[in-house]
């Protein structure tokens, strides 16, 4: 079955530093691409998505790339702040299911 | 706009009691309704979806049910608490003609003693 696969943490920053977490997937349609962050104590909020190949999502800072060839779609962010501390969720959606990464720890130190 | 309730927002029960646990939406009307479960340091897992009133899909096989009583009304029970059914609850909501983007409620953390 589909299945995402992403870089386990947990990632400690510093302030203004570059951050990238890493997720594969596994599909046999075009799925979706989604990153969703869960802040402390939270429920999980959409960060960006992508739908198609080549698309870019992008918000608050965050890219990430729809990649077939290589069946990616790595988080970034050029230069994170202590707002930024979370898990981070990579996800796809082949159908009306979301398939989950185990998550990323990130924290972001002042 | 749409919002996603979810409630109680903490529950602390003993094993072997009922559980109910209640997500609602309010603006929107026929969503794809879900229960994900996420355990202590782990990912979420799928637990129920439904497409629509006393349409229910289960994921996992456990002493879990769901229930969809109301349109935009999803309800998560148990007859019997294990302690293996804590965590954090999360309810989320898509679109029925794209069953796309899924938008997430509060969530629900559940410690069973």
């Amino acid at each position: 079955g589909d299945s995402v696969t992403q870089m386990e943490g947990p990632v400690t920053l510093s302030e203004e530093a570059f951050l990238t977490i890493n997720c594969t997937y596994t599909a046999t349609g075009y799925p979706s691409l989604f990153w969703y962050v869960q802040y402390p104590g939270e429920g999980l909020q959409l960060l960006l998505k992508a739908t198609k190949a080549d698309d870019k999502g992008s918000n608050k800072g965050f890219e990430a790339t729809y990649r077939k060839e290589t069946t990616s779609f790595h988080l970034e962010k050029g230069s994170v702040q202590v707002s930024d501390s979370a898990v981070y969720f990579c996800a796809l959606n082949d159908d009306y299911k979301l398939s989950f990464g185990a998550g990323t720890t990130v924290t972001v130190r002042a | 706009s749409q919002t996603i309730h979810q409630w109680p927002a903490t529950l602390v029960q003993p094993v072997g009691s009922p559980l109910s646990l209640e997500c609602t939406v309010e603006g929107t009307s026929n969503p794809n309704l879900y229960w994900y479960r996420q355990a202590a340091g782990r990912g979420l897992q799928l637990l129920f979806y439904s497409v629509g009133i006393g349409q229910i899909s289960s994921e996992v096989p456990q002493n879990l049910s769901a229930s969809r009583p109301q349109d935009r009304q999803f309800i998560l029970s148990s007859k019997k608490l294990l302690l293996s059914d804590s965590g954090f609850y999360l309810c989320a909501w898509s679109i029925t003609d794209r069953g796309d983007t899924q938008y997430f409620g509060p969530g629900t953390r559940l410690t069973v003693l």
